[in-house]
């Protein structure tokens, strides 16, 4: 069975990081791209980006440039994705998505709050 | 980047009845060599993950209901919900996936009448 299981929620002040891990069974990590995406309170989808898992190429949504980066692991079929400089309103559910022609399966999300 | 705009916002629906949600892109979606439209429909619940429906504008995913359908080509979309039933209180959300950065329309809110 394809699962993403997510890293649970976290509470970061303004200014901080944040490092969320996807670690991916039932299939082989490679074979198929990770994205991310975020919902905010009140928001809809918001696409950040995707990270080829065999070469390690990244693309970046403009709206995150600079401020996020996606890596994995391979040896653990794991994804990261690192958010820095955190703002009140990255407070958000992050999630990791596989992509096939569409987006599935998807992590069970990852709160994360910024808040002084 | 590719615009993806839904219509309605939101909708209220008696259960038995039919819900049409619209997906328009401000340009063609198509992918690969045989042109398909990389068009997706997710349905996201409360405290639950998106859910992916609908992929390449038409292809049910497997486990989904079929009151669930997808139309449409070149720009604009059809998401059909036949005969609503009360578990399909959600969000629903289009994607193109043609062109990174890939984007989702703003949603549709669809509850019961």
């Amino acid at each position: 069975q394809v699962q993403l299981l997510q890293s649970g929620a976290e509470v970061k002040q303004p200014g901080a990081s944040v490092k969320i891990s996807c670690e991916a069974s039932g299939y082989t990590l490679t074979t198929y791209a990770m994205h991310w995406v975020r919902r905010a309170p009140g928001q809809g989808l918001e696409w950040m980006g995707w990270i080829n898992t065999d070469n390690g190429n990244t693309f970046y949504s403009q709206n995150f440039q600079g401020r996020v980066t996606f890596s994995r692991d391979k040896s653990a079929s794991t994804v990261y994705m690192d958010l820095s400089s955190l703002r009140v309103e990255d407070t958000a559910v992050y999630y990791c998505a596989r992509f096939n022609g569409g987006l599935a399966p998807w992590g069970q999300g990852t709160q994360v709050i910024v808040s002084s | 980047d590719i615009v993806m705009t839904q219509s309605p916002d939101s909708l209220a629906v008696s259960l038995g009845e039919t819900a049409t949600i619209n997906c328009k892109s401000s340009q063609r979606v198509v992918y690969g060599p045989k042109n398909r439209d990389a068009l997706g429909w997710y349905q996201h619940k409360s405290g639950q993950p998106p859910k992916l429906l609908i992929n390449w504008a038409s292809t049910r995913q497997s486990g989904v209901p079929d009151r669930f359908s997808g139309s449409g080509s070149g720009t604009d979309f059809i998401l059909t919900i036949s005969s609503l039933q009360a578990e399909d209180v959600a969000v629903y959300y289009c994607q193109q996936y043609s062109l990174s950065p890939q984007t989702f329309g703003q949603g549709t809110k669809v509850e019961l009448k």
